[in-house]
């Protein structure tokens, strides 16, 4: 199985700040990665999949970049809407296999 | 516009059974690669089970293999997760996902 190691596990952060998130699979996985969001009581949203391309309606704030084995979700000025909950997903092989998560909080 | 509705869900005693339904809108399930993932409360997310377009292709969680069984009714548009044998730790709320659309979930509890 691939294991994807999410980090950090949470931070805290200003509206308007750089905000990155980093996964990190056990064995290449191509560009076959999804970020998602989730806000308490709601189901998970995604934000990128295929490492890189924007979900359509999603904001061009988010951006991610990687492949192989390192991948980076890049929140490029923090707004208020977007303190939640992110998980990468890695689609290449089953079983899919989800990061530990990372709860991006208000400083 | 793609719409997943889960049902099913509920109380349940451990050893029990349980029959998850997703209808699905907005796209031919017939020809659509399924999942379930689920999410356990206050925990992180994990994939559970996978049909394939074509439903000759499964693969299952070990957490669940043998216990749960995933189907599909194309007439119906509708998705299925089988859950026998429940046991505590199946205590989650259950999505089905297509492509990055998410239902809104169903929750299931296995308690005595």
């Amino acid at each position: 199985d691939i294991q994807m190691t999410q980090s950090p596990s949470s931070l805290s952060a200003s509206v308007g700040d750089r905000v990155t998130i980093t996964c990190r699979a056990s064995q290449g996985i191509r560009n076959d990665l999804g970020w998602y969001q989730q806000k308490p009581g709601k189901a998970p949203k995604r934000l990128i999949y295929d490492a890189s391309s924007l979900q359509s309606g999603v904001p061009s704030r988010f951006s991610g970049t990687g492949s192989g084995t390192e991948f980076t979700l890049t929140i490029s000025s923090l707004q208020p809407e977007d303190f939640a909950t992110y998980y990468c997903l890695q689609y290449n092989s089953y079983p899919w296999t989800f990061g530990q998560g990372t709860k991006v909080e208000i400083k | 516009e793609v719409q997943l509705v889960e049902s099913g869900g509920g109380l349940v005693q451990p050893g029990g059974s349980l029959r998850l339904s997703c209808a699905a809108s907005g796209f031919m399930i017939s020809t659509s690669t399924m999942n379930w993932v689920r999410q356990a409360p206050g925990r992180g997310l994990e994939w559970v089970a996978y049909i394939g377009g074509s439903s000759n292709t499964i693969y299952y969680a070990d957490s669940v293999k043998g216990r749960f069984t995933v189907s599909r009714d194309n007439a119906k548009s509708s998705l299925y997760l089988q859950m026998n044998s429940l046991r505590a730790e199946d205590t989650a709320l259950y999505y089905c996902t297509r492509s990055g659309y998410w239902g809104q979930g169903t929750l299931v509890t296995v308690s005595s």
